[in-house]
């Protein structure tokens, strides 16, 4: 199976950076997916990667090392809103795409 | 509004049960997932469909069973449930099923089984 790891919990103060991790080991690469879940809701496309390097929209930047197998989802400007799970997923050589645990930002005022 | 609905919203179920879990879209997308979430463990396919007709085995397929009859429907049956199979249940679709495209996810369907 694939293997994707991110930490479980991350509290952040409003206004602040956050910086979530994910590691994964698969067999073979297409891609890499972050996503956004409020509790009790669906999760929500967040960004995608590809190629390495950084892609940024607006206050979250993705980045991607391909030969590292990591990326990291950088939350910028935190907000109350921004408290949620982000899941990464990753499109492995079969297509099947696989998610980690997720990881749970609280943001404190 | 375009998107994913699925029914019913949360149910709670005997044992031993069966269960049919709904799931209809209407972006025309070709390919469709059936999803679990469980605390720690994140999110696992059950089954696919790459397109109508056609279906695949995900992840974590024992117990359940799924049909796609046209572009728009694709539910999940449970045959005979068991309480392992409490959990939420995310229905999703994309444009097509090679993976790297984005998926749009229903609300979700919580389901207790006793």
């Amino acid at each position: 199976g694939q293997n994707i790891d991110q930490p479980t919990e991350m509290t952040a103060t409003e206004g602040a950076i956050v910086q979530i991790n994910c590691t994964y080991q698969t067999s073979g690469f297409n891609g890499l997916f972050w996503y956004q879940q409020h509790a009790g809701e669906a999760p929500t496309f967040l960004s995608y990667n590809v190629l390495d390097g950084l892609e940024e929209k607006g206050r979250f930047s993705s980045f991607l090392s391909r030969s590292k197998g990591y990326s990291y989802l950088l939350l910028k400007e935190l907000q109350m809103k921004d408290s949620a799970s982000y899941l990464c997923a990753v499109i492995p050589g079969d297509y099947k795409l696989s998610f980690g645990a997720g990881t749970t930002v609280t943001v404190r005022a | 509004i375009a998107g994913i609905t699925q029914a019913p919203t949360s149910q709670i179920l005997a044992a031993g049960r069966r269960m049919t879990l709904r799931c209809t879209q209407d972006m025309r997308h070709n390919a469709m997932y059936w999803y679990r979430q469980d605390l720690g463990l994140g999110l696992r396919l059950i089954h696919y469909s790459n397109t109508a007709g056609t279906t695949g085995k995900g992840e974590v397929p024992d117990g359940y069973s799924v049909s796609r009859a046209n572009t728009d429907d694709f539910p999940l049956t449970l045959a005979s449930a068991v309480p392992s199979q409490t959990s939420v249940y995310f229905c999703a679709s994309s444009d097509r099923g090679d993976g790297a495209n984005v998926l749009t996810f229903g609300a979700g369907s919580r389901l207790t089984v006793l």
